[in-house]
């Protein structure tokens, strides 16, 4: 069966430059989530897109935008880069279709970001 | 605000044993509930799920996890461990403020003593 995909798996970048990952659900799945979880921590929510929409909003810095596109790919744009911001950034997707569906999420493998 | 405490950090186990990591939660109506486990540098695979009904949910791998109202507490279990269980495990909650995150606990890193 068809998975998350991201995209790149692994990204260096410097700090202050800019980076973006790419998300591509499940088909026929139509929210994306965004978690960040940095070294030995949990992942926590940074925001999710329903409909090309964002739906809610977590723990996002300012620095960082994302959008669902008419495909229902979606991009998180991260500029002015940390160290802080390295991390392994998931995207998830689910299905409002069937009740109670979009509580299960379907995780990617994750892109890795370190910023040296 | 939702929860999720997850109090054992690490536990070790000797395959063949017996396997319960615990999770507690905060929650202010019917939780919607996860059990995710991560391999070292991989992504989250759902173990099992729990959103109403028989509070005994059956997941992959041979795991199982009990839901107790009473208690606040979801806690995963497995009857006899494999090496290749050893990973982080967490347990996570469904948001009450909406229907799209999710929280998660810290995680209980599970080792296998051979």
């Amino acid at each position: 069966a068809a998975g998350v995909i991201q995209s790149p798996r692994h990204l260096i970048k410097e700090k202050r430059e800019t980076a973006t990952l790419k998300c591509y659900p499940i088909p026929r799945h139509d929210t994306v989530y965004w978690y960040q979880q940095g070294p030995g921590q949990d992942p926590q929510f940074l925001i999710s897109f329903y409909e090309k929409m964002q739906s809610d909003k977590g723990s996002i810095p300012d620095r960082f935008s994302a959008q669902q596109f008419s495909d229902y790919h979606s991009e998180l744009n991260m500029s002015s880069l940390e160290l802080g911001d390295s991390a392994l950034y998931f995207c998830a997707s689910s299905s409002t279709k069937e009740l109670g569906a979009s509580y299960e999420q379907y995780f990617g493998p994750g892109t890795r970001l370190t910023v040296t | 605000a939702q929860s999720v405490t997850q109090p054992d950090i690490h536990i070790t186990v000797s395959e063949g044993a017996s396997l319960e990591l615990r999770c507690n939660y905060s929650y202010g109506a019917t939780p919607y509930l996860f059990w995710y486990v991560q391999s070292p540098g991989q992504g989250l695979q759902l173990l099992l799920k729990y959103f109403s009904g028989d509070t005994l949910v059956q997941g992959i791998k041979g795991f199982e996890a009990e839901f107790k109202r009473s208690q606040s507490s979801f806690n995963l279990r497995k009857p006899s461990v494999h090496w290749s269980d050893a990973a982080e495990y967490f347990c996570a909650v469904g948001a009450e403020s909406s229907a799209s995150k999710i929280i998660f606990g810290s995680g209980t890193r599970l080792s296998i003593r051979p």
